[in-house]
């Protein structure tokens, strides 16, 4: 069965820092992987995606991600960080192998920036 | 550009009552979700329907119907609601068949249920 795991439940880092966000995932194929991003009182808004190719694919806002298929991550990154990046961060995956059209949530990781 | 619309935005009922919630999207997407959003549980898959006329079980099923009416509409029935079916409920669409593309979400419908 696909999961998806966000180990740390909040991540603060101080503005104009570098910031990574942390996602493992588990399928049985290869996987599509997913970062969304929720606002306060706001549905999830897409980020970026990887689905094959290069390994760092790069997204909105200045948000890029690594895709490591031999540690089975696919961490959330920005070079520096900005207070208005403040939100929960949400990873997840869809296994094609699966044969359903499923998407497997993490359970987020709330992201605060400090000015 | 709407995108997807999900109503009403906010409910309370009490125990045993029904309801639906309705969610429309204007983006020509085939495919549409329910989540349920609990805090330390993420989203979870309430139902999905791949495309026009099929629905199919997600995580957390039990308690919930839905209906595909349309091409555009994706509804979600309570059925008898019950304190555990407080949460926030977010629909989502996705163009495409292949499952490459990502998922559009609604503003979110929360539920209370006493």
């Amino acid at each position: 069965a696909q999961s998806v795991a966000q180990p740390e439940d909040q991540v603060n880092v101080a503005e104009g820092n570098p910031l990574t966000v942390k996602c493992t995932y588990s399928v049985s194929g290869n996987p599509y992987l997913f970062w969304y991003v929720q606002y306060p009182n706001r549905g999830l808004q897409f980020l970026l995606k990887y689905i094959t190719g290069d390994n760092l694919v790069k997204g909105s806002y200045g948000f890029e991600a690594e895709f490591n298929k031999s540690q089975t991550s696919f961490h959330l990154k920005k070079p520096s960080a900005l207070v208005s990046d403040s939100a929960l961060y949400f990873c997840a995956v869809r296994d094609p192998a699966s044969g359903t059209y499923k998407y497997i949530f993490g359970t987020g990781t709330r992201l605060k920036v400090l000015a | 550009n709407a995108g997807v619309t999900q109503t009403p935005k906010f409910q309370v009922l009490k125990t045993g009552q029904s309801m639906t919630l309705q969610c429309a999207q204007d983006m020509n997407h085939n495919s549409m979700y329910w989540y349920r959003q609990d805090p330390g549980m993420g989203l979870r898959l309430i139902y999905y329907s791949a495309s026009e006329g099929t629905t199919d079980k997600g995580e957390v099923p039990n308690g919930y119907n839905v209906s595909r009416l349309n091409k555009r509409e994706f509804s979600l029935r309570l059925e008898s609601a019950a304190p555990s079916q407080t949460s926030v409920y977010f629909c989502a669409s996705r163009a495409g068949t292949s499952g490459l593309r990502e998922l559009f979400f609604g503003e979110g419908s929360r539920l209370t249920v006493l």
